[in-house]
């Protein structure tokens, strides 16, 4: 089956760490643009990084640049998201998201079931 | 970066009725405008892109519009699957962003 697997989601205190991965199947994960999402109830959705087939390029939301840094092993089909200097505006589920080529407008087609994120003390 | 506004935040309607959702930008988007369902604990799932072509295997009660800064989704005859939260997406700049979502709930 076609599907995106997140872990490493959990309760941090503010100003802690966490590294999120998240485990492609059944496509050829090096040939897709991937993206993070975040969702909260009191944000919304949100886009938060995206990073290019090879890793050369990446792009941030400017409310997380500077602190988390978003990675890809094409080797092990997985996407890694490294969060630091946590706060409590980042809680919430995130996604990892497949990203279509813009041929197709530049959209998410294949998203994980989400990892939750809790900043609090 | 793009803002997107959608209206009404929630829509009460039975089954069989036809529905309209807006998504208006805070400046001009092309092509690049996208519809989602959501329902609970799930992900997001991607309905429409490029403002009006519907993703293979979504039922053709659903339809997209629109350009510049003004969009519409459209469901033609509400069935009881279609009750959930619908978001708009757009891209520009290297950046996405999302409306904030309107229910669609039963009336």
């Amino acid at each position: 089956e076609v599907q995106l697997v997140e872990s490493g989601g959990g309760l941090v205190q503010p100003g802690g760490s966490l590294r999120l991965s998240c485990a492609a199947s059944q496509f050829t994960f090096s040939t897709y643009w991937m993206s993070w999402v975040r969702q909260s109830p009191e944000r919304g959705l949100e886009w938060v990084a995206n990073i290019k087939q090879d890793g050369s390029e990446k792009h941030y939301v400017d409310s997380v640049k500077g602190r988390f840094t978003i990675s890809r092993d094409n080797a092990k089909n997985s996407l890694y998201l490294q969060m630091d200097s946590l706060r409590g505006e980042d809680t919430g589920v995130y996604y990892c998201a497949r990203e279509r080529p813009h041929d197709y407008g530049a959209n998410f087609d294949l998203w994980g079931r989400g990892t939750l994120v809790t900043v609090s003390s | 970066d793009i803002h997107l506004t959608q209206s009404p935040s929630t829509l009460s309607a039975s089954v069989g009725d036809r529905v309209t959702i807006t998504c208006r930008a805070s400046e001009i988007v092309n092509i690049w405008l996208a519809w989602y369902q959501q329902k609970p604990g799930k992900a997001p799932n991607l309905l429409i892109y490029k403002a009006s072509t519907l993703k293979s295997g979504v039922p053709s009660r659903f339809s997209g519009s629109g350009s510049g800064t003004e969009f519409t989704l459209t469901i033609s005859s509400l069935q009881p699957d279609d009750f959930a939260i619908y978001y708009c997406q757009q891209y520009n700049r290297y950046s996405y962003t999302f409306g904030q979502g309107t229910k669609l709930e039963i009336k």
